[in-house]
């Protein structure tokens, strides 16, 4: 199985509540990434895993958090809602460096 | 500072007709490039990459592309085009993290419709 799974696809949230996002592979790739992407936008990077290391980018380094409790599986947490967050958020994953990565269908979110 | 430009938002060309999509990028090492493809409804799919090796490189679909360091470029060509080319294409550059894995750098993309 060569896929990526996202849970849920779509997801309404309020704003100032908490947004939990969940993705799945299993393909045993050790890194596994959240992009956001909004409309004629380029997907942005949001943060990564490699193994266990969680890596962030700065901009969004206070405003998304993960979790990876084993290799299948990685989360993406809002612990705020904006207006702002609405966006489909794609997760990834790939084996190692320079190969294929492999996307999820993403999920909507729309905070309202 | 590392970036991908693709500077076409929408490219509109007949069926039978050679398709060839920019891509720039910036980077101040040697560059990992990729192009990934995303129909309507769908992720998006791997088409191909450029690692080291030749400039040009070959992929699914019958697409390929060429590197060509002087200007910094990895376009994306087809020949022909098919009306099923229709799609969004977006270029993207593996950049280092210091050993912790590499992250994947994408450009807004571009938006191919091909007529029948």
């Amino acid at each position: 199985d060569t896929t990526v799974k996202q849970n849920p696809r779509y997801k309404l949230a309020r704003v100032g509540k908490p947004v939990n996002l969940i993705c799945s592979q299993t393909m045993n790739h050790d890194t596994m990434y959240w992009y956001q992407k909004k409309p004629n936008q380029a997907p942005k990077l949001l943060l990564f895993y490699y193994d266990k290391i969680l890596n962030r980018e700065a901009d969004t380094f206070e405003k998304f958090q993960s979790s990876r409790p084993n290799n299948s599986f990685c989360s993406l947490y809002i612990g705020s809602a904006g207006l702002e967050y609405s966006a489909m958020y794609l997760c990834a994953s790939r084996r190692q460096t320079n190969t294929e990565v492999f996307f999820g269908k993403g999920t909507r979110l729309t905070v309202v | 500072a590392q970036s991908v430009d693709q500077p076409d938002a929408h490219v509109t060309l007949y069926e039978g007709a050679s398709l060839e999509l920019r891509c720039s990028y910036s980077y101040s090492a040697a560059p990992y490039l990729f192009w990934y493809v995303q129909y309507p409804g769908q992720s998006l799919q791997f088409l191909l990459k450029y690692i080291t090796g030749d400039a040009v490189v070959k992929g699914t679909k019958g697409f390929e592309a060429e590197f060509r360091k002087s200007n910094s470029s990895f376009n994306l060509k087809k020949s022909p085009a098919h009306w099923s080319d229709s799609a969004k294409y977006f270029c993207a550059l593996e950049g280092g993290y210091g050993g912790s894995g590499n992250k994947l750098i994408f450009g807004t993309g571009t938006l191919l419709s091909v007529k029948p």
